[in-house]
């Protein structure tokens, strides 16, 4: 089956900088990648998301991209601030409609 | 548009003993997943229904977990007897038929002692 692997677990960064988080994925059948923002004590929320047809998204201050030949995704924030800190997830849907996660990733941005 | 909303939030029960997840998915929203994540680790799927059907249900940790969703609308899920390793998070998300986009409730913190 499907399996996602996300690094760095933690990350942190000063504000203004910019933020990378990777994740490598294991079915080639996969074909839609989102990524997930929960913050403390709330629900994760999709904040982007890309499909196997497309190599990149952006979106305002973040972006995602996908290589489907090493199977990887990333997702870049810049010019980070304080409100991004939260834990980011990535996930991986292959042949049916579940979401296979990553371990997420504790973005912690300092002012 | 009322969110997916989960009950309760918070849960703590001794081993051995049984309790009930509850899941209100957004209105019309035929899919619903259930999910759990263990301290550190991964959001890891359970269980995926589509309305009352059950379409995949390979997440399932073992036979003290039950799922249901009776009438295509809110799922429970409870787990009896309780162990110790089934603490951890306890999310449901939602979503359209044919559109993959899941909006996730706030989650149950199950801890059991």
């Amino acid at each position: 089956g499907e399996n996602v692997e996300q690094h760095p677990s933690t990350l942190s960064v000063q504000e203004g900088d910019s933020a990378v988080i990777k994740c490598t994925y294991s079915d080639s059948a996969s074909n839609y990648f989102p990524w997930y923002k929960q913050e403390l004590g709330k629900r994760p929320q999709l904040i982007i998301d890309i499909r196997s047809n497309v190599g990149e998204k952006k979106d305002q201050r973040i972006a995602v991209t996908l290589n489907k030949t090493a199977k990887h995704f990333s997702l870049h924030i810049t010019e980070t601030q304080p409100e991004d800190s939260a834990v980011y997830f990535c996930a991986a849907n292959p042949y049916t409609d579940k979401l296979i996660f990553g371990t997420g990733t504790r973005l912690q941005v300092f002012p | 548009e009322a969110g997916v909303t989960q009950f309760p939030s918070h849960s703590v029960i001794e081993k051995g003993q049984t309790v009930t997840l509850r899941c209100d998915p957004i209105s019309g929203h035929d899919n619903l997943y259930w999910y759990r994540r263990v301290m550190g680790k991964e959001i890891k799927f359970l269980l995926h229904f589509v309305k009352e059907s059950k379409q995949d249900e390979s997440g399932m940790p073992n036979n003290r977990f039950l799922a249901e969703r009776t009438g295509g609308t809110y799922s429970t899920l409870k787990v009896q007897p309780a162990e110790l390793e089934d603490s951890g998070v306890y999310f449901c998300a939602s979503s359209n038929r044919g559109n993959t986009e899941a909006f996730f409730g706030q989650g149950t913190r199950l801890t059991v002692v």
